[in-house]
């Protein structure tokens, strides 16, 4: 079965730390890029940080830039995402999704995982 | 940043009509514009691709159109499981969503 499961949230304080992690099954993901998205019903779904299928690149948003790292070991089937520094505002679902290139060679994130859940408070 | 504007922000709709949801780009982002439609409690789920581009899997009521700054999703003939809220997302610099439509059952 096709299928990103992401786990590792959880209740944090403003400073600490976390990993996620994102299992994949039923494809190689080695073959893929891939994508931490988040969702609080405030903002919507946010953008924050892409791994080329190698490892060889990553992006990140803003918001999170110099907190937040992105990591892969494909010999587990794995993507990590590490949070430092947490801050209120990082409360939210992530999500893990993988990405596609389509006709053109357009990105879109074809697959994604059931979430978890991050809050911040002390 | 590229800013990704839908409207409505909400819609109110009967089964068996046809809807379109607009979204607007910020600057030209040419057809790297995909749709998601999300379920209470569930992930984003692909609809339409590189504008309109139907996804595999997707039934072919849904469609996508427009390129350059603006864009629709139409859903020809609506049907009870297609009450959910819609995003749209650029993928032409980084990434970015629209702020969602949040489709009801009139």
């Amino acid at each position: 079965q096709v299928q990103l499961v992401e786990s590792g949230g959880g209740v944090v304080q403003p400073g600490g730390s976390l990993r996620l992690s994102c299992g994949a099954s039923g494809f190689t993901l080695s073959s893929y890029d891939m994508h931490w998205v988040r969702q609080t019903p405030d903002k919507g779904l946010e953008w924050v940080a892409f791994n080329r299928y190698d490892g060889s690149d990553k992006k990140y948003a803003d918001s999170v830039k110099g907190r937040f790292t992105i990591s892969r070991d494909n010999s587990k089937d794995t993507v990590y995402l590490q949070m430092n520094s947490l801050r209120a505002e990082d409360t939210a679902v992530y999500y893990c999704a993988r990405n596609e290139y389509g006709d053109y060679g357009i990105e879109a994130f074809d697959l994604w995982g059931q979430g978890t859940m991050v809050t911040v408070s002390s | 940043d590229i800013q990704m504007t839908q409207s409505p922000s909400s819609l109110s709709a009967s089964v068996r009509d046809r809807v379109t949801i607009a979204c607007r780009a910020s600057q030209n982002i040419n057809n790297y514009l995909n749709w998601y439609q999300q379920k209470p409690g569930k992930a984003p789920k692909l609809l339409i691709y590189a504008a309109s581009s139907l996804q595999s899997g997707v039934p072919s009521r849904f469609s996508g159109s427009g390129s350059g700054t603006d864009f629709t999703l139409t859903i020809s003939t609506l049907q009870p499981e297609d009450f959910a809220t819609y995003y749209c997302q650029q993928t032409y610099n980084t990434y970015s969503f629209g702020q969602g439509t949040k489709l009801e059952i009139k």
